[in-house]
């Protein structure tokens, strides 16, 4: 079954503090998505990625195609970094459909 | 450009009952996919859309179904509701090759009592 599983489920942090999250996946892939995912529902399309590293302001993701594993590192963590982070796939054989992780929820005190 | 807009946002209906979900794509975008996220579980393939036709279905009963017109517009139907239909159905546009950035809308809370 093709999988992705996300790591921690849960995560809290201090403000500042340098937060990792990670995502892993059963089979080969064309693309790994983060997104975010705020409490009124609406998703935010933050990387895509299908090799190496991407950086967009204090938001890093990184990629390991042969270890089938991707991180979404946050530098310089602040409160309104806090809702849920998603890493969503489109496995090579299942054209641009999306399979989900079950999401990580980050929360940032000041 | 107004993104990917859903419609309504809300939704209340009864069991048995039938519900329809209007979804417009971000402007230029040709491909729309829907997906069911539960309460606290990550979002779950419905279906995709691309040239009006159902390109790809996820693990969904037939009471599923959708259409999308000529100017790209979709629409989900569900028929004979269930308690366990209750959800945040998203919609995300894009163009229909892979490696392609999707772009989502802010949902519609169906709630089926």
């Amino acid at each position: 079954k093709n999988e992705v599983e996300q790591s921690p489920q849960n995560l809290t942090a201090q403000e500042g503090e340098f937060i990792t999250i990670n995502c892993s996946y059963s089979v080969g892939i064309s693309a790994l998505h983060w997104l975010q995912q705020h409490p009124g529902g609406g998703i935010v399309s933050l990387f895509m990625l299908s090799s190496g590293k991407k950086k967009h302001g204090r938001l890093i993701a990184t990629i390991n195609i042969q270890e089938k594993h991707s991180s979404l590192h946050i530098t310089a963590s602040h409160p309104r970094d806090s809702a849920v982070y998603i890493c969503a796939v489109e496995w090579e054989t299942s054209g641009s459909r999306l399979t989900f992780g079950e999401g990580t929820q980050l929360t940032v005190n000041p | 450009d107004a993104g990917v807009t859903q419609s309504p946002t809300h939704l209340i209906k009864t069991r048995g009952q039938q519900v329809t979900l209007r979804c417009s794509p971000k402007s230029g975008h040709d491909t729309v996919s829907w997906y069911q996220q539960a309460l606290g579980q990550g979002p779950q393939f419905i279906f995709q859309y691309y040239e009006e036709e159902e390109r790809q279905r996820g693990n969904f009963p037939d009471r599923f179904s959708g259409h999308q017109f000529p100017n790209y517009s979709s629409e989900l139907n569900v028929n004979a509701l269930l308690l366990g239909d209750s959800a945040l159905y998203l919609c995300a546009s894009s163009f229909p090759t892979v490696n392609t950035e999707a772009f989502f809308g802010q949902g519609t809370r169906l709630t089926v009592v």
